[in-house]
Parts: structure tokens; sequence; C-alpha cells
């Protein structure tokens, strides 16, 4: 049972427009949604992330929003650039004996063309 | 600077060897976690620890064993009886705290093949 999905595992976008990734979760206990980014044969780096409390959070060329409603989240970048293809992970997380556990999507790969 | 580290980056192992991966950090997070990556599959947990001496089995702990006697340190040993061993192993931490804009940072990874 898959709590958290990337229904899209490829998407590709001309440099300069508008990437949208998205991401599905089913556990309405999740609190906090992350974003993370990752190269081949590398850890994961972090991006942005969101707390169940808000609707939307930005840092620079990112944008996460959160639809709770839904259990959506999207992270838009804006606008898109070459060093943006990566593959990109959206995590949720929930307070388990006391620890944080974090739940992975299985990765959407961006392709920014030049 | 401050950060996680795994080594090795690569290690190759013959099938029925027990291996012990490393992971160390510096940025005094009380939290560690392993991870594995399989190709087209997102990250599964496979064991977290939230203090010394203490940790719990993830998602998929079958096969695996890990120790946390230091803070720094949580190595994860991959034995025998785990049936798929063949994967990308990712280290994490996070700091801990009523705060929970805490996000985990992660070590750049070890690739196990096991032939």
């Amino acid at each position: 049972d898959q709590q958290v999905k990337q229904n899209s595992p490829s998407l590709s976008v001309q440099e300069g427009r508008i990437s949208i990734l998205n991401c599905d979760y089913t556990n309405s206990m999740f609190d906090y949604f992350l974003w993370y980014k990752k190269y081949p044969a590398e850890g994961p780096t972090f991006l942005i992330s969101i707390s169940s409390i808000k609707d939307k959070n930005e840092d620079g060329r990112f944008t996460v929003f959160l639809n709770k409603s839904a259990k959506h989240l999207s992270l838009h970048i804006v606008p898109s650039q070459p060093g943006d293809s990566a593959v990109y992970f959206c995590a949720a997380s929930a307070i388990t004996s006391g620890t944080y556990k974090y739940i992975f999507g299985t990765g959407t790969r961006l392709k920014v063309l030049a | 600077d401050g950060g996680i580290t795994q080594s090795p980056k690569y290690l190759f192992r013959k099938e029925g060897q027990n291996v012990t991966l490393s992971c160390e950090q510096n940025l005094n997070h009380d939290a560690m976690y392993w991870y594995r990556q399989d190709p087209g599959q997102g990250l599964r947990l496979i064991y977290y620890s939230q203090i010394v001496n203490d940790f719990q089995k993830g998602d998929i702990a079958e096969g695996y064993s890990v120790s946390r006697e230091k803070k720094e340190s949580f190595p994860l040993t991959v034995t025998s009886a785990q049936k798929n061993p063949t994967a990308f192993y990712l280290c994490a931490s996070r700091a801990s705290g009523r705060d929970k804009d805490y996000e985990q940072y992660f070590g750049p990874g070890t690739r196990l093949t096991v032939t």
C-alpha cells in the first residue's frame, strides 16, 4: 500500500517554462511534506517543505502547494533551468514512536530542455 | 564542515557474506535513518534511531541489523539473510525538537553489489 504516490515517472519541460511535479498521499496523519532533488549515485538534497497548516510555501524559483482536502501537493519550478534536471522525490512525515518517519514517493525524473 | 559521510561509495561482496555499511554525522543530530533505493522506486526505510542505544525497524528491516553505540555513528549490516541486497543505500539524519521544520540530511550513499 503506497501512501505517497508520484504518478508521473518523467516530465520534460522547455528551459524557461514552468515545471509542475505532482504528489498524492493517502494518510491524513501526515503533517509535514518535503521535496528532495536527487542526482544519480548521490544522496537527495532538500529543496523545500510545507507544514500541513499551510497551503503554500515559496523559496526563490520553487513553490510548493498543498491541498489537504484533495491530499495533493505540487512543486512548481519557474523558470525551469537545465540544471534542474534530476529526479524529484516528495516525502511525507508523521511522528511514530516519538520519531518522525518519512514516506517517500517513487520519484519523477525532470528533464529541462535547453 | 558538518555533514554525513558514508563509506565506501561502492562495495562489492560475494553472496553469503555479511557486510557493514558505515554512516557518520557531525551535525549533532539525534535521529538517524537508513534507506535503500532500487531502480524506479522511492526510498524505503530499513531502520531508524531516535537516540543512542535505541533503534526501531522500518518497513523493510528483514535481513538487516544496526547498532547505535554513539550519537555520531549508525552502521548498517546487510546479512546473508537479505534476499536482494544489491541496492543503493542512503543514510540520513535529522535534528530533533518541537519545531517540525527540520528536514532530513542525506549522505552520499553506498552502492552495494552482491554477486
